[in-house]
């Protein structure tokens, strides 16, 4: 299975354009989430979704957006591009509580704002 | 808000055994993660504790004691391919929503 992929790998994007980071997972997992991983900072969670036509805040919303038309996939959209994006951007989803609560990652996005 | 807090680095000897602690301050906990990150890959699941105690998986064990808002990986017999950076993340229910909030990382080193 491809269990969680993520589109593109990379991208260097000029500020103040709009991009979708996609996510797309195989797993029927319930809940989704969005981190971005800047060094020093670790990982911080952007926007979450418990499930199919439900999203949440994360700890640094501010510029992104995303939604839950299914349960397979999370797109994350910048509306207009700032260089403090410039991240690894990760998708994950998570197995039910009562199937172990393990969460899977997918392989990242490297973006670079210029 | 939450606090978490985990040692930035450590290192190790090949063979050797390390205990990696991660102590946490947060209300509505529900569990503990513990992941591994090797440079330039995406984190992969080591273990979840919810109850308190310690929970072997091979050669890796992680801890728990919610009432001291504590927890540790402890990793045996450390082989080269172990050094990587051990992300400990702090599992809690905001009305419903399950969040996982991460510390900021150990690397770790392990040398022959």
């Amino acid at each position: 299975t491809a269990g969680i992929t993520q589109a593109p790998t990379s991208q260097i994007l000029a500020a103040g354009r709009s991009m979708t980071l996609r996510c797309t997972q195989d797993m029927r997992h319930n809940a989704m989430y969005w981190y971005r991983q800047d060094l020093g900072l670790g990982l911080r969670l952007i926007h979450y979704s418990n499930t199919a036509g439900t999203t949440g805040k994360g700890e640094v919303p501010d510029g992104y957006s995303v939604s839950r038309a299914n349960t397979d996939d999370f797109p994350l959209t910048l509306a207009s591009a700032v260089p403090s994006q410039t991240s690894v951007y990760f998708c994950a989803s998570r197995t039910d509580w009562s199937l172990g609560n393990e969460q899977f990652f997918g392989p990242g996005t490297r973006l670079t704002v210029l | 808000g939450q606090n978490i807090d985990q040692p930035t680095e450590m290192t190790a000897t090949e063979g050797a055994i390390v205990q990696i602690n991660c102590t946490y301050q947060t209300s509505g906990f529900n569990g503990l993660f513990w992941y591994q990150q090797h440079a330039g890959e995406a984190p992969t699941f080591l273990s979840y504790n919810v109850l308190d105690g310690l929970e072997e998986k091979g050669r890796f064990s992680s801890f728990l004691s919610r009432s001291k808002g504590y927890s540790y990986l402890l990793l045996k017999e450390l082989q080269m391919k172990d050094s990587a950076s051990y992300l400990c993340a702090v599992d809690t229910d905001s009305g419903g929503s399950y969040i996982p909030t991460f510390g900021r990382g150990t690397s770790l080193i392990v040398h022959p």
